[in-house]
């Protein structure tokens, strides 16, 4: 019973390199979220799909992809990381658009 | 806009009671979220109130009213576990959350 979880849980990158944070859940939610979490902001949504290949952009998608062909799986990526994209990031599921979110366990990026 | 306010920090002593207000303004209303979440973990789901009154859940009560844009959490019989942040968000009508940027609760002996 993993639940969700993410990869790598700790990753420092250059600048303008790519990087793609895994994000697998077990549950077959419909929803998952991708979020990053900054000392003094609250949870900031990045992108989120509703079922497999529908993805949407949220609060501060720039700089950001997703894909979701299989409902289990949701890899965000950053195509050329900025030291601005230094946080922490979680992925989120859901069953319904209203239901409560199940938290991965954070993938902590810093960018040099 | 939309905006969720709460206390940036708490202080509260083992044992006592707590309560951590939450303001929102949200376009349309689908509800009122809870999450706690410990230092350098993820959040976990407290309570969902879409409904103006008090839910009670063990020592974890969370309040809203509609009317005046309102929610609180109340927790009873402090505990030194609960020291943690507290996070609310509101969703609007578009089943989007909007977060607050949490409240830190520390708990004294």
């Amino acid at each position: 019973d993993a639940g969700i979880t993410q990869s790598p849980r700790y990753k420092i990158t250059e600048t303008g390199r790519q990087v793609t944070l895994m994000c697998h859940q077990t549950w077959s939610h419909s929803y998952m979220f991708w979020y990053r979490q900054d000392l003094g902001h609250g949870l900031r949504l990045i992108y989120y799909s509703a079922a497999a290949d529908i993805t949407d952009k949220g609060e501060v998608p720039d700089g950001y992809v997703v894909s979701r062909s299989k409902t289990e799986n949701f890899p965000l990526t950053l195509e050329s990381a900025t030291r601005s994209q230094t946080s922490v990031y979680f992925c989120a599921s859901s069953e319904s658009e209203r239901g409560e979110l199940f938290f991965g366990e954070g993938s902590r990026l810093t960018v040099l | 806009g939309q905006n969720i306010d709460q206390p940036t920090e708490m202080t509260a002593t083992e044992g006592a009671i707590v309560q951590i207000n939450c303001t929102y303004q949200t376009s349309g209303f689908n509800g009122l979220f809870w999450y706690q979440q410990h230092a350098g973990e993820a959040p976990t789901f407290l309570s969902y109130n879409v409904l103006d009154g008090l839910e009670e859940k063990g020592r974890f009560s969370s309040f809203l009213s509609r009317s005046k844009g309102y929610s609180y959490l109340l927790l009873k019989e402090l505990q030194m576990k609960d020291s943690a942040s507290y996070l609310c968000a509101g969703l609007d009508s578009n089943y989007q959350l909007i977060w607050g940027a949490g409240t830190k609760l520390i708990i004294k002996p």
